[in-house]
């Protein structure tokens, strides 16, 4: 089966600091890859996402690099601030549009 | 206007009983999904629908049922309820089926007792 994992369950970062949530894909034939963010008590909110041919994104506030030597993927929040308090979530879609989430990382920013 | 929603938010019910739970997207969108995330937000997909077709089918127990009668609703029906079966359930759609954005669900936090 498919495995996605995050390096680290949870991340505690002060306002206004840079933050970065790593996840690792095992599936090299993937070729679509998502950011999800999900703040408690709701549904899961499309961050950001890159396809296999690029190797980094940016969007407002939050860049995603991948890259696929290592199969790896990062997610990086500039000036983190309180309201990015969340879980985040990788996920991997192969050629057969299967989703497959990682397990989430918990960050907490400090004010 | 709630782009995509679901009914109910709660449901907790005993074990053995059928139970379904309700999504409706107004976004116009092609393909609908169906998660589970556990107690440890754990978040599995397990069903997808294009146009009221299936189109992935995860390994999930066939107590449950997801039916489409038309692309704006897709209802996950659920048989004999197991205690393992309590989780937060997730409806989501998207324009494209596995590509872009998936807008989800508020959820329905289901607990069998």
């Amino acid at each position: 089966g498919e495995s996605v994992g995050l390096h680290l369950p949870t991340l505690s970062v002060q306002e206004g600091d840079n933050s970065i949530i790593n996840c690792a894909y095992s599936n090299s034939a993937s070729d679509y890859f998502i950011w999800y963010k999900q703040e408690s008590g709701k549904g899961p909110q499309f961050i950001i996402d890159i396809r296999s041919n690029m190797d980094k994104r940016q969007g407002q506030r939050v860049t995603v690099l991948l890259n696929k030597t290592v199969k790896h993927l990062s997610l990086q929040i500039a000036a983190t601030q309180p309201g990015d308090s969340a879980v985040y979530f990788c996920a991997e879609v192969n050629t057969g549009n299967q989703f497959y989430f990682g397990t989430g990382t918990s960050l907490t920013v400090i004010p | 206007d709630t782009a995509v929603s679901q009914t109910p938010k709660y449901l907790v019910t005993q074990m053995g009983n059928d139970k379904s739970i309700k999504c409706e997207q107004n976004l116009g969108h092609d393909t609908m999904y169906w998660y589970k995330q556990d107690s440890k937000k754990f978040l599995k997909i397990m069903f997808s629908y294009n146009n009221k077709e299936l189109i992935i089918n995860e390994t999930v127990p066939n107590r449950f049922s997801p039916k489409s009668p038309d692309k704006a609703h897709l209802n996950l029906h659920i048989n004999s309820l197991e205690l393992g079966d309590s989780a937060v359930y997730f409806c989501a759609s998207s324009q494209l089926a596995g590509v872009g954005e998936q807008f989800f669900g508020p959820g329905t936090r289901l607990t069998v007792l």
